[in-house]
């Protein structure tokens, strides 16, 4: 089967910087993407990688690794705002998306 | 500014009775899709459509209905064939299928009493 692995909930500072950390294991691989959702509201969109090594955009960075089936997003200077869940979500050999579960990310001043 | 509608934000609804939840979109954009989003899992795709009058299951189609008369609207129903309704629905839309990003709506949660 298909499988999307990420915590299910992490803890930062203020300030400080966070990796959230996504395997996984599907049929295929056409992109990894990262989308921030904010508690009862829409997802949007982060971060894309189809090839390997580091897209940086601002305070956030994601890594693909695809012979390892892993990535990871970087969050710097951590803020309140940043406080949300982090889904995780590769699309297939058939171009659906198969979707993590989130990863609560909570921010403490 | 072109965005995704949904509504209802919150419907209840008893046991035994259908409810639509609309989606409208002014992206343009070819491609719809309905996602249920439960805790603890990830989201899951109810049903897709990438042209008009046409749409195809997704992963857990069973006791739902969509119809794509027009560009702009893809409506979904949850009937009463449906065990499990309570959840958090979201309607998305992108540039065809391959395309790589989707833009969310802000989600209808349906509440069953």
């Amino acid at each position: 089967g298909q499988n999307i692995d990420q915590p299910t909930e992490m803890t930062a500072t203020e300030g400080a910087i966070v990796q959230i950390n996504c395997t996984y294991q599907t049929s295929g691989f056409n992109g990894l993407f990262w989308y921030q959702q904010h508690a009862g509201e829409a997802p949007t969109f982060l971060s894309y990688n189809v090839l390997d090594g580091l897209e940086e955009k601002g305070r956030f960075s994601s890594f693909l690794s695809r012979s390892k089936g892993y990535s990871y997003l970087l969050l710097k200077e951590l803020q309140m705002k940043d406080s949300a869940s982090y889904l995780c979500a590769v699309k297939d050999s058939n171009y659906q998306l198969i979707w993590g579960a989130g990863t609560k990310l909570i921010i403490k001043p | 500014d072109g965005g995704i509608t949904q509504s209802p934000k919150y419907l209840f609804r008893k046991e035994g009775q259908n409810v639509t939840l609309s989606c409208e979109q002014n992206l343009n954009h070819d491609a719809m899709y309905w996602y249920r989003q439960d805790p603890g899992q990830g989201l899951r795709l109810i049903y897709y459509s990438q042209i008009v009058n046409d749409f195809q299951k997704g992963d857990i189609a069973e006791g739902y209905s969509v119809s794509r008369e027009k560009k702009e609207s893809f409506p979904l129903t949850v009937t009463s064939a449906q065990k499990n309704p309570t959840a958090f629905y979201l309607c998305a839309s992108s540039l065809p299928l391959e395309a790589n990003v989707l833009t969310f709506g802000a989600g209808s949660r349906l509440t069953v009493l």
